[in-house]
């Protein structure tokens, strides 16, 4: 069966530090990846997606990258983080697997980034 | 970019039905309309999903305008869980699968 890991589910960090926020999915290959951000009240903004090892695709620009290593690893990253990097960020995939069940989004659980 | 607008909040009556209107008006031929909720600081749970005709499964029926420019979500006997915010989305097919959330519709329902 598929499920969608994401770590930490809570995280505290300085500004200036460096971050880095991974999702992995299993039973299913060549996933499209995607890394979403909530900010307090608000709606899902894509930040990310990336369609095969490598490829990324940016939303929006900002302090955030990302990265495809491994075909079902995703990976958010910043160098130094800022006050307004703050908020709870969601991995999701989507399958590509053949059958009418699999046209979903799967999301995480998310990771809550407070930047102090 | 969200490609959908809904009501910010809306509120229900425990047993009654919930009709959640979504407006999608640039909406292409061969974009899906999706239907998530979310409870408080958890991921989006996925409700249904449709092109252009009516959709009915367990959880809720989806009702698509003949020029599919607007949608309804129909939660035919509300509780008290079902307290959230429903989100409605255009899946977008441009190299790969977009899915662009909007701002969404916080339902209470009221016992």
């Amino acid at each position: 069966s598929q499920t969608i890991h994401q770590w930490p589910a809570t995280l505290v960090q300085p500004v200036g530090s460096p971050l880095s926020l991974e999702c992995t999915v299993e039973g299913t290959s060549n996933p499209n990846l995607y890394w979403y951000r909530q900010a307090a009240g608000r709606g899902l903004q894509l930040l990310f997606y990336s369609v095969g090892i490598g490829q990324i695709s940016s939303e929006v620009p900002q302090n955030l990258s990302a990265s495809r290593p491994q075909d079902r690893q995703f990976i958010l990253s910043s160098k130094k983080l800022l006050l307004s990097d703050s908020g709870f960020y969601l991995c999701a995939y989507y399958p590509l697997d053949r059958g009418t069940t699999n046209e979903k989004l799967f999301f995480g659980s998310g990771t809550q980034l407070s930047v102090l | 970019d969200a490609k959908t607008t809904q009501p910010p909040s809306m509120d229900c009556a425990e047993g009654r039905a919930a009709n959640l209107p979504c407006n999608h008006s640039t909406i292409s031929g061969n974009e899906y309309v999706y239907w998530y909720r979310q409870i408080h600081s958890q991921g989006p749970q996925y409700i249904i999903h449709g092109l252009k005709n009516n959709e009915t499964n367990e959880m809720a029926s989806l009702i698509i305008t003949e020029d599919r420019k607007s949608s309804t979500l129909i939660l035919p006997h509300a509780t008290l869980r079902d307290t959230a915010v429903y989100y409605c989305i255009v899946r977008v097919r441009y190299g790969g699968n977009q899915f662009y959330f909007g701002t969404g519709t916080s339902l209470t329902v009221i016992p």
